[in-house]
Formats: structure tokens, sequence, C-alpha cells
């Protein structure tokens, strides 16, 4: 399988409940990021790996958790959410350090909380 | 902050017209990626853009980037119901830094 990989594309849960989001990637890059996607609102970067370090966490709330075990998985463990958290969370990737910045996403994972 | 404001937010066009989306920021950037993104599904990468001035052709979508790499604008030729989606522009600073600024988005739906 090529290109970046999310699972499970759709999820349901209730707030008390913990989840966890997956993204894989397959293209050899070394960076990865978490955005949210909510409905008439830009897309918001939420979480940046690099080389496996986080390098950025933009305010997020602590009910959200990511993880990078090595640089072709990066996980988004999830606890106590909040309806308002429902929205699409995208996870991309991209080669650090060349010319240009583009960045290679999922299909994204359609979360709702109950 | 930089900011990527797109423009119309919205069109609906008949099957075989022509569009242009506009993405503007008073800010500079260093590439300017377009993006196509359908319902319930990611982001695809359309083209990415780097020196001022630049145009690039994709089928019938036309890409420009402006002279002062500040904004960019997405021409399609022709329109089909298959255009449908919504267009996102995003701005990288330099290649070492670790984000995109992402546009406000223009959704198009285009009608058989």
């Amino acid at each position: 399988e090529t290109g970046v990989t999310q699972t499970p594309r759709h999820l349901v849960m209730g707030m008390t409940n913990k989840k966890s989001l997956k993204c894989e990637q397959h293209l050899g890059h070394n960076a990865m990021y978490w955005y949210k996607q909510s409905a008439k609102k830009p897309l918001e970067l939420m979480f940046v790996y690099s080389l496996e370090e986080r390098v950025e966490n933009n305010s997020v709330p602590s009910r959200f958790s990511p993880e990078c075990p090595n640089s072709s998985h990066l996980f988004l463990h999830l606890h106590t959410l909040q309806p308002e958290d429902s929205a699409l969370y995208l996870c991309a990737s991209r080669s650090w350090g060349t010319a240009t910045d583009t960045q290679y996403f999922g299909p994204g994972t359609r979360l709702t909380v109950l | 902050t930089q900011l990527l404001e797109q423009s119309p937010q919205f069109l609906s066009i008949q099957e075989g017209e022509n569009l242009t989306v506009y993405c503007n920021s008073s800010s500079v950037f260093s590439s300017l990626q377009w993006y196509r993104q359908e319902p319930g599904e990611g982001p695809v990468l359309l083209v990415t853009v780097v020196t001022g001035g630049e145009v690039k052709k994709l089928k019938r979508l036309t890409f420009q980037f402006g002279d002062a790499r500040k904004d960019s604008s997405l021409h399609i030729t022709a329109a089909q119901p298959g255009d449908t989606g919504l267009y996102l522009c995003a701005g990288g600073g330099s290649y070492n830094t670790d984000k995109l600024i992402f546009g406000t988005g223009t959704r198009l739906q285009v009608f058989p």
C-alpha cells in the first residue's frame, strides 16, 4: 500500500471513552502532522513531529495526546472528549529539509463525539 | 499572523463554464500548494509553485504564483462535474519550516 493511510475512517465515541487514531505513511518521509478540520473553518494544525520528535503543539487541549514511535507511524490518543471535538482528523507527512514543503494527506478519520 | 484568504468562498456553475479562484495574503511565501478535497476524504495535492510569476498547467487547470509570491490563482477551463470539491491553497515558509498556512477554502459545485 502506498501513500498515507489512516484508521479508522469513521469513529463514534462517548465523552468518557478512550480511543486512538492511527496514521501510517509509506513515502519515506521524516515529518508527520495532525490536523483538525471542522465545518466552515480552515484546517487547524494540531501537532508536528520531525524525526520522531514533537516540534510543535499548537495549544491543543491535553485530552488529545500524540505519539510518534517511528518515522512511519503517528497516533492520536483521545480521552474525555467533548462534542465540539467532532471533526475530520487528518494526518499528513513530508520530507523535512527538501526544497518545497509539500505535505501529503491521508483520507482522514471522521470523529463524532456523543 | 500569516493568513491566506480565498475567494470566492462558494461557486456553483454549469458544466463547460470557466472559473478562477483566488488566494491572497499580505505575507510572502516561499511556495504555494493547491489541493482539492472531496467530501469525507483528505486533501489531494494538485500542484506546488515556488517561483514568483510561475505558471503551471495541469490539463484544464492553470495555476499562477504572483510575482511577489503573496498571491496565487487557479483557473479552470470548461469545468466538469468531476471538478466539484473544496479547493485549498496553502503557503509555505522556508524549506525548514514545519508548517503550511492553509487558506479558507473555495467550495466548487459543477452541475451537469
